[in-house]
Order: C-alpha cells, then structure tokens, then sequence
C-alpha cells in the first residue's frame, strides 16, 4: 500500500530555514507527482507546489517563488521541502501528498497524504 | 481569501442530507476537475471525490458530488455524526498553473 513517512516536528528561529522530508514506498516513486500542502493552526489548506520526481522539475505557487525548493533523492525515494527566511507566520502543518492516478501535470487529486509535519517557528 | 469560495460552517442532524457549496472562475471549476476533501479533527486531508463526482473506493455512496459552470457542490445524504468534519474543495487553476483550494467547510452534526 502506498504510503508517505514525513520528518518528525521542528522548532527553528525567525530567519533560519526548516527541510521537511517524504519518504514515500508502496508505489514508483518516479511516476508520480508530489505535492506539497501547508496548514496553519487553525486555518485552511494551502497549495505550495509539486514537484515532478522522474526529472526533477518543480512548480511552485507564486507566493513562495524564490523562499522555497523542492528537490528528491531518487535513490531513498524521498522528497524534500525546503522554506528559507521563515517567519512566524510559516508556523504550519506541512503535508506531503501524491497525485491520484492517472498522473499528469494539472492534476488537482491528490489521493495520498503523509501525516504532516509541524514546524514551529518560534524566538 | 481563497480562489474557491465556500461557506464557512454547515450543519445538520443525523439523517438528513447536507450540501456544502464551491464557488470558483473560468480559469479552475470552469475547466478542470474538482475534487473535495475531507479531514478529521487532527488528521491530514483524504480524497473523498476527485474528477467532480467520483469516489475513491472506500468512500461511502452517501458522499456525492455534482459540477456545474463555475459552481460545485458536496452533497452529503443520511447524515452520521463521524461526518463531522472540515470539508475543503480543490481544483487545477490554469492562470495560476497551480492547484486553489476553498476556505474550508467545517460541518457540525448536531
């Protein structure tokens, strides 16, 4: 069955950066999207952008251009989210999750998530 | 503000049938699929209706879904009170070239 192991919860100062991790198993890894989705306390759902793991390439939500990047390690089947210059309001639930089948850019079904992982942006 | 617009709450008694609105543009609702979701107090989102109104498998026939122009809409019939939940709808958005979610629907069994 698919599944997706995210990074424990982190606390990191105002200004740092935070690297969120996805280990996904149960499926090839390459051929599918993977989003990434934040959720701050008490608040909704919000798109951050995928990342196409077969080459590499990311898309991401115009508000976050030039704070975040999306990469993966093929090898361990892992993706990663990194936000740089963080600030409280980046304080969220960060989830990461696998586009429904069929796969293709475009898609907005999003079958699969991990279990989110906090980050705590806190002085 | 969120791209899709929902109604912030809804609720319903045991039973009854419930439906939870989506709002969008030419750009989302008006060209690509619409999906909701579903999440539990202190649980991540689960797919509930993807390509408008289909379910995945495991998702009761009590969850429906229906799309017309810009509008969407979750319907919920023979209400149980493990439905209380926050409901969020989603779509592609080609101006945007990302995916929009509503603000979130969250539905009160009473």
């Amino acid at each position: 069955q698919v599944q997706l192991v995210q990074s424990g919860a982190d606390v990191q100062k105002p200004g740092a950066s935070v690297k969120v991790s996805c280990k996904a198993s149960g499926y090839t890894f390459i051929a599918y999207y993977l989003h990434w989705v934040r959720q701050a306390p008490g608040q909704g759902l919000e798109w951050m952008g995928c990342l196409n793991p077969n080459s590499g390439a990311s898309n991401y939500a115009q508000k976050f251009r030039g704070r975040i990047s999306m990469t993966r390690d093929t090898s361990i089947t892992t993706a990663y989210l990194e936000v740089n210059s963080l600030t409280s309001d980046d304080t969220a639930v960060y989830y990461c999750a696998r586009t429904r089948p069929p796969n293709y850019f475009g898609s907005g079904s999003l079958g699969d998530w991990g279990p989110g992982s906090l980050v705590t942006v806190s002085s | 503000q969120s791209v899709l617009t929902q109604p912030p709450s809804a609720s319903g008694t045991p039973g009854q049938r419930v439906t939870i609105s989506c709002s969008g543009g030419s750009s989302n609702i008006g060209k690509n699929a619409v999906n909701w979701y579903q999440q539990l107090p202190g649980t991540a989102p689960k797919l509930l209706i993807y390509s408008d109104n289909q379910r995945p498998s495991g998702v009761p026939d009590r969850f429906s879904g229906s799309k017309s122009g810009t509008s969407a809409s979750l319907a919920i019939s023979g209400l149980q009170s493990e439905d209380e939940a926050d409901y969020y709808c989603a779509a592609w958005d080609d101006s945007l070239s990302g995916v929009v979610f509503g603000g979130g629907t969250k539905l009160t069994v009473l």
